[in-house]
């Protein structure tokens, strides 16, 4: 079956510039995470949806980040007026929501958003 | 000084040899990821634990709650194993993971 899609692969804007980023979880999968890396950086939380609801968005950096997600499945990550340490990998993860902390998380390719 | 440690950060070795990545945290945890990122970007989960040892493969990951530390072993490396190491933990029902700074790894043929 089809693994985490996101799109685009990569987007390149300018300062000031809003831009949209894309989830496609796993079918079935009720959960789904948001996680940024930036060069030569671990990986940040931004934010968890366990069906269309997020319980979790205490790693969002600001109010220009949100996002949304519709139908328990694809999900939008929106960062608003874009600068230039918003560049970074955004990466997508779904799992199975089991109740407990041993699901798997199978993550997407990610989306590369370079901020000019 | 972040919550999940990890060492090395850089590993470089011979084909063949035995390798070892370890990871410590700070405040207890439900569970315990080992995580793989490849060259291209893409990652993928490894293991998930909260107790003793884990085998798969060349991989075994091992963990000790009391002293919070966790081991990932490859044994008989190779160079397709070249790649970066990341462990993550969670927190008691906390879904979200708390990442270490990775260790690249590099297996010279």
């Amino acid at each position: 079956g089809a693994g985490v899609s996101q799109s685009p692969s990569n987007k390149v804007t300018e300062k000031g510039k809003d831009v949209e980023l894309r989830c496609d979880p796993i079918s079935g999968h009720t959960a789904l995470y948001w996680y940024r890396q930036r060069l030569g950086q671990g990986l940040e939380f931004l934010i968890y949806f366990q069906g269309n609801s997020a319980p979790d968005k205490s790693g969002l950096p600001s109010d220009r980040f949100s996002a949304e997600r519709t139908g328990e499945s694809v999900s939008t990550l929106t960062i608003q007026r874009t600068q230039q340490e918003d560049s970074a990998v955004y990466l997508c993860a779904s799992s199975r929501y089991s109740g407990t902390p041993y699901n798997e998380q199978f993550f997407g390719p990610g989306t590369r958003l370079t901020v000019l | 000084k972040n919550e999940v440690e990890q060492s090395p950060q850089n590993l470089t070795a011979q084909e063949g040899e035995f390798i070892t990545i370890n990871c410590s945290y700070s405040v207890g945890i439900s569970a315990l990821h080992w995580l793989q990122q490849h060259p291209g970007g893409g990652i993928v989960s490894l293991f998930m634990l909260s107790s003793g040892k884990k085998k798969h493969g060349r991989l075994i990951a091992t963990i000790n709650i009391q002293e919070k530390h966790s081991s990932l072993h490859i044994t008989a490396s190779h160079p397709r194993d070249s790649a970066v190491y990341i462990c993550a933990v969670r927190h008691g029902g906390a879904q979200k993971l708390v990442f270490g700074q990775g260790t690249r790894l590099t297996i010279n043929p």
